[in-house]
Parts: C-alpha cells; sequence; structure tokens
C-alpha cells in the first residue's frame, strides 16, 4: 500500500526565516512520482513540483528547493526567505505510475507565516 | 489557458437529497480525477476518467458514482446524501501521455455541506 507521511501539523515562523516541510512515503513500487502542493484558504490546490523516483537529483527554484532522498523515502520541501504570501497548507504526494493511478496525498502542514 | 473549473462552488444540501457537480478540464486534457478532502480523512481519492470511461475508483461506496463526456467535461454524482458526505470536492485535470497520468491540476473545488 501507499502511504506519505507528513509528521508537522503546524509550521510558524516569522517571515524572512526559512522553513523546511518535511514528509517521508512508503511503497513498494520502483517507479513514482512525488509532488508537493499548496492549498490556500480558497481551496485550490496548486502544483508546485513534481520528481521523478529515477531522479534524485535536487533543485532550486526560485524560492522553493527540495531534497529527494530514495534510500531513506523522504521528499523534503523548503522555501527560502519566506513570504507572508506562502501562508497556506501544503501537501505531500505520490503517485503511482503502474496500477492504480492516482494521488495518495498526505495529511498537509499548516504553514503561518509571520509579519 | 483557462484553469480547471467547477461549479457550483457552493451548495447546501440536507440529507436524503442528491447533488450533482461539474468540471470542466483544462483545454487539452482528458483525464478528470475528482477527490474528496474532509478534516477527519484528509484528500481521497474518489474516481478517474478518461475518454468517458472510469479507469480507476476509490473506496467510496455506490452513492458516488460520476461520468465523463465526450467533450471531457465530468460530472460527479452523490445519491442519498449523508452527513458525512459534507466536504470540499476537487477536480483535477491531467494529459495523458504513453498511457499515462501526468501532473494533476486542480480546479477550485466545490464546497458541499449537508444538513
Amino acid at each position: 500500500a501507499q502511504k506519505v507521511t507528513q509528521a508537522q501539523t503546524e509550521i510558524s515562523v516569522v517571515e524572512k526565516e526559512d522553513v523546511t516541510l518535511d514528509c517521508v512515503y512508503e511503497t513498494r513500487d520502483t517507479t513514482y512520482y512525488l509532488f508537493w502542493y499548496k492549498q490556500p484558504p480558497s481551496g485550490e490546490l496548486v502544483f508546485l513540483i513534481r520528481r521523478n523516483s529515477f531522479d534524485e537529483q535536487n533543485e532550486i527554484s526560485g524560492r522553493y528547493s527540495w531534497n529527494f532522498q530514495k534510500s531513506t523515502s523522504s521528499f523534503n520541501f523548503t522555501i527560502t526567505a519566506s513570504q507572508v504570501v506562502d501562508s497556506a497548507v501544503y501537501f505531500c504526494a505520490l503517485y503511482r505510475i503502474q496500477g492504480a493511478q492516482k494521488l495518495v496525498f498526505g495529511q498537509g502542514t499548516r504553514l503561518t507565516i509571520n509579519p | 489557458k483557462a484553469g480547471v473549473t467547477q461549479t457550483p462552488r457552493y451548495l447546501i444540501k440536507t440529507r436524503g437529497q442528491q447533488v450533482t457537480l461539474s468540471c470542466s478540464p483544462i483545454s487539452g486534457h482528458r483525464s478528470v480525477s475528482w477527490y474528496q478532502q474532509t478534516p477527519g480523512q484528509g484528500l481521497q481519492f474518489l474516481f478517474e476518467y478518461f475518454s468517458e470511461t472510469q479507469r480507476n475508483k476509490g473506496n467510496f461506496p455506490g452513492r458516488f458514482s460520476g461520468r465523463q463526456f465526450s467533450n471531457s467535461r465530468s460530472e460527479m454524482n452523490v445519491s442519498t446524501l449523508e452527513l458525512g458526505d459534507s466536504a470540499l470536492y476537487l477536480c483535477a485535470s491531467s494529459l495523458i501521455l504513453a498511457g499515462n497520468q501526468e501532473t494533476q491540476y486542480f480546479g477550485p473545488g466545490t464546497r458541499l455541506l449537508v444538513l
């Protein structure tokens, strides 16, 4: 079975601090995708990043960066120099390529950036 | 390109009634997935449609059904509503490449309240 765990329920930081959101996943599949989505108060899930299980290269995109480690089944997401507009609930998700193709979401981390 | 649209945005129903939710995918996207989001259960996969056929189904009772039209628009129906069906219902669309879904892009959701 697929499972995604986001151990941090809520995080609160002051603006301009860096913040890392943790994500640990379980799967027996050898190929899969990992995602991060952001859900602002409006409710819409906004796609942030996607990583293929074959590609462990970590990247930086603007203020976002991610650390994918297949050996520890972790896919952590970092926001650098956080801003108030980053306040939202962040979801990590796992997507199977074979079998039932669906997103399996973690429980989400509520991030509050205080001015 | 216009994003995923969902109608209505808000809905209030009473127990025992039925409801139909609508989703229009991004132009060119032929796969539509539905998710239910509740505070207790989080984000859960309902079903996925591609080319008017249901390809995958989550663990929901038969009261939850859906369909997809030739223009890729999808509807979701819930019959005999229960209080526990109160949730945010999210629709996502994606391309299909080599038989696999690509990134799912979400609509703003329909917030259903059952009284």
